[in-house]
């Protein structure tokens, strides 16, 4: 089963404008990281929080992260048609011993 | 380019084949992690090695068994293959384990692996 749930399952929005998406847990996490895979290819990481932190930036992207809530959240300000490509959450669960399980992914389409 | 190579990139066989799929790590990465992506399961992890030792198993099924060599680089056999089976395998490394140092995964570009 996988340990990440995103939502929404698809995001469609027009060039210039914010996109937002969502990761929810089930465990306690050592941290929780965030991926991009474009069509087919393989996946690339953008960015990770640790448990201790509750939020973290990146270039345009803005993460962050309640584990009170067991709940993740990825900003991509200013969005490019380049950004289209499908974005999972990825959580390393304290005890899994580096297994590192991944949610559904969120599908982003990004038109110009 | 994550410096991570597979091999081969796409592998059409039939049902009751066995294959073999190849993982070249990062240079420096002691970590290998195999993942299955199929259109209804999503993104599965299989197995993980360290420096050569398994160190955390998934969904991976009795037929599918790896392996990571003292070069680092692995080996993620498949046999009595099933149509089900049908999917994009990835390959990421990684320096340790996820959670020490950095955590990120290195992909590959993925082996599709269609069974007629």
């Amino acid at each position: 089963s996988q340990q990440g749930e995103e939502d929404p399952q698809a995001l469609s929005i027009q060039e210039g404008e914010n996109a937002t998406m969502n990761c929810s847990y089930k465990t306690s996490i050592n941290n929780l990281q965030w991926y991009r895979q474009n069509s087919g290819r393989g996946l690339v990481h953008l960015i990770l929080i640790r448990s201790n932190e509750r939020e973290k930036h990146s270039g345009r992207l803005r993460v962050t992260l309640d584990t009170s809530k067991k709940s993740s959240s990825l900003l991509i300000t200013a969005s490019r048609a380049a950004d289209t490509a499908s974005y999972f959450c990825a959580t390393d669960a304290i005890g899994s011993w580096g297994k590192l399980q991944f949610g559904a992914g969120t599908q982003v389409v990004v038109t110009p | 380019d994550s410096g991570v190579t597979q091999t081969p990139k796409h592998l059409i066989t039939a049902t009751g084949q066995r294959v073999t799929l190849r993982c070249s790590p990062r240079s420096g990465d002691l970590s290998v992690y195999w993942y299955q992506q199929s259109l209804d399961q999503g993104l599965q992890f299989l197995i993980q090695y360290y420096n050569g030792e398994e160190r955390a198993k998934g969904n991976i099924l009795e037929r599918f068994s790896a392996q990571q060599f003292p070069d680092l680089h692995s080996e993620l056999n498949l046999s009595s293959l099933e149509l089900g089976d049908s999917a994009l395998y990835f390959c990421a490394s990684s320096v340790g384990l996820a959670g020490v140092g950095t955590g990120e995964l290195f992909f590959g570009e993925g082996s599709r692996l269609t069974v007629l």
